[in-house]
């Protein structure tokens, strides 16, 4: 089976703060994607990668940057936290030749 | 025009109720169609999976796509408590295209 694991279920951080989230996979897959998951808007692309140390901007960017330094880790970083950065956080992954998407549990971040 | 929009409900049924959860698209190109179902505080996971046009099956449910009328739907059969969750359809096109989701709750 795979799995997609993420660092924290729930994360409290102040404004400004910088904030890592991590997800890790065990299944060799190419491609891992970042969202987040907003009430009444569905889930909306932050970042995605499809390979070591590549990356390309999703839907919603700003505020975002990640970090691919190995195949199984894909990383999330909140440089300056605010607060309508608050929300749930998933991550992804999808091997080259399927078109499922797997999904980690999800991180609930909430910026005070 | 959003690339796919879905009811959010929430919609509330007994259980045993066929259960019919629907979205739209407006991209003709897309041609991959799937079901996420996504339980409270967890992630998202595949439930169908469609290529094109047609019916596909698997146990009490049931995915549908009709390309002529850019709509997908998937039919729950014989509802069960266990089913009350959120719905997500999901598309293909040069990215993933993700409904907002439907939020089910299957009543005992």
């Amino acid at each position: 089976d795979v799995k997609v694991t993420q660092s924290s279920r729930y994360l409290v951080k102040r404004t400004g703060e910088k904030v890592f989230l991590e997800c890790v996979q065990d299944m060799d897959h190419e491609n891992m994607f970042w969202y987040r998951q907003d009430p009444g808007l569905g889930l909306r692309l932050i970042y995605f990668s499809y390979d070591v140390k590549m990356k390309e901007k999703g839907d919603i960017p700003e505020g975002y940057s990640v970090s691919r330094e190995k195949k199984e880790r894909f990383s999330l970083i909140l440089e300056s936290a605010s607060t309508n950065q608050t929300s749930m956080y998933l991550c992804a992954s999808r091997g080259g030749r399927t078109y499922e998407q797997y999904f980690g549990p999800g991180t609930r971040l909430t910026v005070t | 025009q959003k690339e796919v929009e879905q009811d959010p409900g929430p919609l509330s049924v007994p259980e045993g109720a066929i259960v019919s959860l629907n979205c739209t698209y407006s991209n003709s190109a897309f041609q991959y169609f799937m079901w996420y179902r996504q339980y409270s505080r967890k992630g998202p996971e595949l439930l169908m999976y469609t290529y094109s046009s047609g019916n596909k099956e698997d146990g009490r449910f049931t995915a549908q796509v009709d390309k002529s009328s850019k709509y997908i739907s998937l039919f729950i059969r014989d509802s069960q408590p266990s089913d009350s969750a959120t719905y997500l359809c999901a598309m293909i096109g040069n990215q993933f295209y993700f409904g907002t989701g439907t939020s089910l709750t299957v009543i005992p």
